[in-house]
C-alpha cells in the first residue's frame, strides 16, 4: 500500500464550475476524513465516513459540498458552483477506527477558483 | 466544541540546540488524545507524537517528546538537537472522534 492518494493534485476552475475530486485511502482503514487547509491555517474539518456511512458534516460545509464514499473504499468530493472563497487545499485522510490512531494524510488537491 | 490554540506563528531555533512549541487546548470531553503532526513544505502531513490523556507519563519519540499538563490543558512539543530536516509547519491536534488542528507554528531551524 503506497498510502492515501488525491487525485488531482491541482485544479483550477472558473466561478460557478462544479468540481469533484477523489481520495483513496489505505486500504484496510475503515475512517476517512475530509479537511480543507488554507494558507497559514490549520486543517479545518469538513466530514468524516466510517465504512461507507457518512458520521459527521460540518455545520460550516454549505449545501455546495456533498461527499461520498460508495462501498466504504474510495471517497470523493464534490464542490457546485465554485466560488473564489473555496481555493484552499483539500486533505483526505484515513485511520483505524479509535481516538489513538493517527490520521495518515494525502498530498491533498489545491483547488483554485478564478 | 473543541478548540487547540497554538500562540507561536513562527519560530526558529538555531541547528542542533532545544526548542518548545505551545499548544492549549479546551474540552469537556475525558477521554481524548492528543498529537503533533508535522507537514514539511510542499509535502503531506505525518505524526511525530501522540499522548493518551488519561496518563500522565509524557510522550517521548527519540529527540520529540512533550509537556502535558491536564489540568492545564496544556501540551507542548520539545525538539531536542535540531535538525534542518525539522524545519516545517507543526500542528498540534485534539481527537475524541475526529480530529480538531490549531493554526500551527511555522518552525524554521538555521544552520
Amino acid at each position: 500500500d503506497t498510502g492515501v492518494s488525491q487525485n488531482p493534485r491541482h485544479k483550477i476552475t472558473k466561478r460557478g464550475q462544479n468540481v469533484t475530486f477523489r481520495c483513496d485511502p489505505i486500504s484496510e482503514h475503515n475512517r476517512l476524513y475530509w479537511y480543507r487547509q488554507t494558507l497559514g491555517q490549520g486543517p479545518e474539518f469538513l466530514t468524516y465516513f466510517q465504512n461507507e456511512a457518512q458520521l459527521e458534516k460540518s455545520r460550516l460545509l454549505s449545501d455546495r459540498f456533498s461527499a461520498e464514499r460508495p462501498k466504504g473504499s474510495f471517497s470523493t468530493l464534490e464542490i457546485q458552483r465554485t466560488e473564489q472563497g473555496d481555493s484552499a487545499m483539500y486533505l483526505c485522510a484515513s485511520s483505524f477506527t479509535g481516538r489513538n490512531t493517527e490520521a495518515f494524510f494525502g498530498q491533498g488537491t489545491r483547488l483554485t477558483v478564478v | 466544541a473543541q478548540t487547540v490554540t497554538q500562540s507561536q506563528p513562527e519560530m526558529s531555533v538555531q541547528e542542533a540546540e532545544t526548542v518548545t512549541l505551545s499548544c492549549t487546548y479546551d474540552t469537556s470531553e475525558n477521554n481524548y488524545y492528543l498529537f503533533w503532526y508535522k507537514q514539511p513544505p510542499s509535502r503531506q502531513m505525518i505524526l511525530v507524537i501522540r499522548q493518551e490523556a488519561y496518563k500522565q507519563q509524557n510522550a517521548t519519540e527519540n529527540r520529540f517528546s512533550v509537556n502535558f499538563q491536564k489540568a492545564a490543558k496544556s501540551f507542548s512539543l520539545k525538539i531536542s538537537d535540531s535538525q534542518l530536516g525539522d524545519t516545517a509547519m507543526y500542528f498540534c491536534a485534539f481527537n475524541a472522534g475526529k480530529s480538531t488542528f490549531g493554526d500551527g507554528t511555522t518552525l524554521t531551524v538555521k544552520p
